[in-house]
């Protein structure tokens, strides 16, 4: 199982591109994150879904979205991006317990 | 809103020392704790974690003590070595069990 992955590793982009953060997990999770992490800080959560079709607001929803059209598959879209978008993205999965998540390996961001 | 606080920020001990970290949470319907350790420049990664209904669990050298009525919770190292240093994330699960909010973490330095 590769688990969670993401692409790209690293991006950079101009004020007001836009671009989509991909996200996929192979263990059969129906619970799918995104965080991001900004330097020395933790993790706030900016949506998260529950299976596919059902995706929710997080703590920092703003400035993004996200779709669910499969169970592996959980791209998070930024349009119009700013330099407060500058962060490390991470998505994550877990089972039917909804305990353990398991992240992928991070997204880095830069918007200048 | 929901909240979890982390202390201390930092922390510094020499190899073979205990380290504790401790986290307060604001949501009295939370039943699920887990700690994550971050190595620089990598993912997150569950190293322990506790449900309401236990008050301890530890796991070689890595204990996590769980007090409801107090809404808190602390990580304990005892034995600690230089691979320990790394940033520690305490977290707590809301919105009905389908999200995790973290603290902000601890940055555990061990000197040999």
């Amino acid at each position: 199982n590769a688990g969670v992955t993401q692409t790209p590793k690293f991006r950079i982009l101009k004020i007001g591109q836009s671009m989509t953060l991909q996200c996929t997990q192979d263990m059969n999770h129906n619970y799918m994150y995104w965080y991001r992490q900004d330097p020395g800080m933790g993790l706030k959560l900016i949506y998260y879904s529950v299976g596919a079709g059902i995706t929710d607001k997080g703590e920092v929803p703003n400035g993004y979205n996200v779709s669910r059209s499969t169970t592996e598959d959980f791209p998070l879209r930024l349009e119009l991006a700013a330099p407060s978008q500058t962060s490390v993205y991470f998505c994550a999965s877990s089972g039917p317990q909804r305990g353990e998540q398991y992240f992928g390996p991070g997204t880095r961001l830069t918007v200048t | 809103g929901e909240n979890v606080e982390q202390h201390p920020s930092t922390l510094s001990v020499q190899e073979g020392d205990s380290a504790v970290i401790k986290c307060t949470y604001s949501d009295s319907a939370s039943n699920y704790f887990p700690w994550y350790k971050q190595e620089l420049g990598k993912r997150p990664q569950l190293i322990i974690d506790i449900r309401s209904n236990v008050g301890e669990k530890k796991d070689q050298r890595i204990a996590v003590t769980l007090n409801k009525t107090a809404k808190h919770f602390s990580l304990h190292i005892t034995e600690t070595q230089p691979e320990d240093s790394a940033v520690y994330f305490c977290a707590a699960v809301y919105q009905a069990g389908t999200a995790l909010i973290f603290g902000k973490g601890t940055t555990l330095s061990v000197s040999s």
